[in-house]
């Protein structure tokens, strides 16, 4: 019973178009994030909600949306493709709004976005 | 700002001998500090956790991690390595003003048999 899921695991899609990402988590953590890794795997965060509501917001394109319909459910909407999009995208939870400060993350196996 | 550097971005070892992962940390209050290991296509997971208590810090496959404040320094070690040991590292601080983690580089750890 995976405990942060991801999909889809792959996407490959031509500069332009829209897609999206969805994530689910079955912890019943409070707090969900978005992380992109980029191809030296360096890992910055993008976006947390805690129980819905928005945290964090680092300076991502407006093309970036996230969307979080209940406190289980994170999912990443990206308008407008560009080649520099393409990474691995994480999401991840931790129980607790304080989650970032006990360090305890949950990830998922990642979602990679290559954009043609 | 909180920071961490890890020394080297790949290191390779023999299967039976002893693990060293090197990371820096820069904080100018007394740091949370973390790492991860990431095994390839897979997501992070936690290894071990420094949060003020002892200094020495146990974690997970038999890892441990040593908090030196006076070296500003947050090694990871492991007595003898495992193939399955092979994996992407992290060495992360927590940064309490903005609530973030934050990453380091990552050492890749191969391990020869």
């Amino acid at each position: 019973d995976t405990a942060v899921s991801q999909t889809p695991k792959y996407l490959v899609t031509q500069m332009g178009n829209d897609k999206s990402i969805k994530c689910e988590q079955n912890l019943g953590h409070d707090t969900m994030y978005w992380y992109k890794q980029d191809s030296k795997k360096f890992l910055k965060i993008m976006f947390s909600y805690n129980n819905k509501e928005l945290i964090i917001n680092e300076t991502v394109p407006n093309r970036f949306s996230p969307k979080s319909p209940d406190k289980a459910h994170l999912n990443l909407h990206i308008n407008s493709l560009e080649l520099g999009d393409s990474a691995v995208y994480f999401c991840a939870s931790s129980p607790g709004a304080g989650g970032p400060v006990t360090g305890e993350l949950f990830f998922g196996e990642g979602s990679r976005l290559t954009v043609l | 700002a909180q920071s961490v550097t890890q020394l080297d971005s790949h290191v390779s070892v023999s299967e039976g001998t002893p693990v060293l992962l090197r990371c820096n940390y820069s904080s100018s209050y007394s740091p949370s500090l973390f790492w991860y290991v990431q095994h390839p296509n897979k997501g992070l997971q936690l290894l071990l956790k420094y949060t003020s208590a002892a200094t020495l810090v146990k974690g997970i496959n038999g890892f441990e991690a040593e908090f030196k404040k006076s070296e500003t320094s947050f090694h990871l070690t492991k007595p003898s390595a495992h193939m399955s040991d092979a994996a992407e590292y992290f060495c992360v601080v927590s940064d309490l003003y903005t609530d973030k983690l934050i990453f380091g580089t990552g050492t890749r750890l191969q391990v020869f048999p």
